[in-house]
């Protein structure tokens, strides 16, 4: 079971507010990820970081921001909320692992936060 | 990374083996095939992944062409708690990213 939290898991908020979504692991990861997705569409990934002080962009452009100051803290934020901002955003982490005799980075997901902007 | 493509949905019986197909023809000798699922919207879960042997472990089996041109996702009782998108991805290890499909909705019925 992995031990990766996201919150809030869901909130509801108005056009132009600054809103941090929390994401938080315990596995000690260096790896970790930001998702977006749309119901019943693909995810893509819109934000990733391979260690402290360490973020990079995804595939997908985003008006959010990131940042990672501690190992198991990779907080994103949107400084002025929008409706197409509205989506559910998933976090990830990885390390690296022995799995079926081969080297992995098995990601581990968090349970998402569903972002409904009004 | 390759790109794979899977079939949009698929039944199942409950009890039975439910067979998933993944197609990745340009697949690099150095490249895993990864298969993960996602349950009413829940964060992805890992399932499996292989290189060039098959593998099997507790939820699912995972069966490679020789070629490695192509694979098969076995769950061999679906339950209907394993209704859910199932997404064959197809990456180099070291760039630890993984790039979403579709996948395959699988629906279990009684």
């Amino acid at each position: 079971e992995a031990d990766i939290y996201q919150t809030p898991r869901y909130l509801v908020i108005g056009t132009g507010k600054k809103i941090t979504l929390e994401c938080s692991q315990t596995m000690g990861h260096d790896k970790m990820y930001w998702y977006q997705q749309d119901p019943g569409m693909e995810l893509h990934l819109i934000h990733y970081s391979y260690g402290v002080n360490s973020t990079e962009k995804g595939d997908l452009s985003s008006e959010s921001t990131v940042s990672r100051i501690r190992t198991e803290h990779f907080p994103l934020t949107l400084e002025s909320a929008r409706p197409s901002h509205t989506s559910q955003y998933l976090c990830a982490s990885s390390g690296l692992t022995a799995l079926a005799g081969s080297p992995s980075y098995e990601q581990y997901f968090g349970p998402g936060t569903r972002l409904t902007v009004t | 990374d390759a790109k794979t493509t899977q079939p949009t949905s698929m039944d199942c019986a409950e009890g039975r083996a439910a067979n998933l197909p993944c197609n990745h023809s340009t697949i690099s000798g150095n490249e895993y095939v990864y298969w993960y699922r996602q349950i009413h919207s829940q964060g992805p879960q890992y399932i499996i992944h292989g290189l060039k042997n098959n593998e099997t472990n507790e939820m699912a089996s995972l069966i490679i062409t020789e070629d490695r041109k192509s694979s098969t996702l076995i769950l061999p009782h679906a339950t209907l708690r394993d209704t859910a998108v199932y997404y064959c991805i197809v990456r180099v290890d070291n760039t630890d990213k993984l790039i979403f499909g579709t996948g395959t909705r699988l629906q279990v019925f009684p």
